[in-house]
């Protein structure tokens, strides 16, 4: 298991709703990254946040959104939530330290379920 | 866009068999390639990577084949194994950052 919590692990939301996961980082790493994985596909990038700064976007709307805190843990909001925002969430953490970068380390992901 | 192919989607394997799943990418600006492993209900684990500077790394059964030229690479599970079976993805990034996965491939190795 790695040092990546993710909660919550399911979530049943209302299309038009708006959504919050949050996301500690393991210990010592300084950057979150957030990925959505729909049923059956690969995970895609949503964004990434390093040292509290959103640090590259992936190919989504502006209803996806996110915040970095001091303490690295992260959130990822999503308003005017859509079916096909319907998929399992991932946050990873990892720490890039000059040239030399430490691995990603996923959390099991958030399961959400827009009807 | 999509920048990592793989294939094939599922494969099915008999116990003790050698799993082969291929990659290719576009971007000749990735620098490492990992390959990850996920169970059901779990986020991907990381398994193996490789840089492109080398064409072959091997870590107990797994090993990875990388072919900078044709920019194709590929994981070989050796002696697979019924507790190998998950779905694997293999991806590619720049500096380990934002990483670009493949659609996955389903392994089921029967004994």
């Amino acid at each position: 298991e790695t040092g990546v919590t993710q909660s919550p692990t399911h979530l049943i939301k209302t299309r038009g709703q708006q959504v919050t996961l949050r996301c500690s980082s393991q210990s010592g790493h300084n950057t979150v990254s957030w990925y959505q994985q729909a049923l059956g596909q690969g995970p895609q990038f949503i964004f990434q946040y390093y040292r509290e700064e959103e640090n590259g976007r992936g190919n989504f709307p502006p209803r996806f959104s996110g915040l970095q805190f001091p303490n690295y843990s992260s959130e990822l909001n999503v308003n005017a939530l859509e079916l096909d925002d319907s998929a399992l969430y991932l946050c990873a953490s990892s720490s890039p330290q000059g040239a030399k970068v430490t691995e990603a380390f996923f959390g099991q992901g958030t399961r959400l379920t827009v009807v | 866009q999509q920048q990592v192919k793989q294939s094939p989607q599922s494969l099915i394997v008999q116990k003790g068999g050698i799993s082969i799943i291929n990659c290719a990418y576009e971007n000749t600006a990735f620098d490492y390639f990992p390959w990850y492993q996920q169970f059901p209900g779990k986020g991907p684990a990381l398994l193996i990577a490789i840089r492109p500077d080398v064409s072959e790394k091997k870590e107990g059964r797994f090993t990875i084949s990388f072919n900078k030229s044709a920019k194709q690479f590929s994981l070989h599970i050796m002696d697979s194994q019924p507790g190998d079976s998950a779905t694997y993805f293999c991806a590619a990034s720049i500096v380990r950052q934002k990483v670009t996965f493949g659609t996955g491939t389903k392994l089921q190795v029967i004994p």
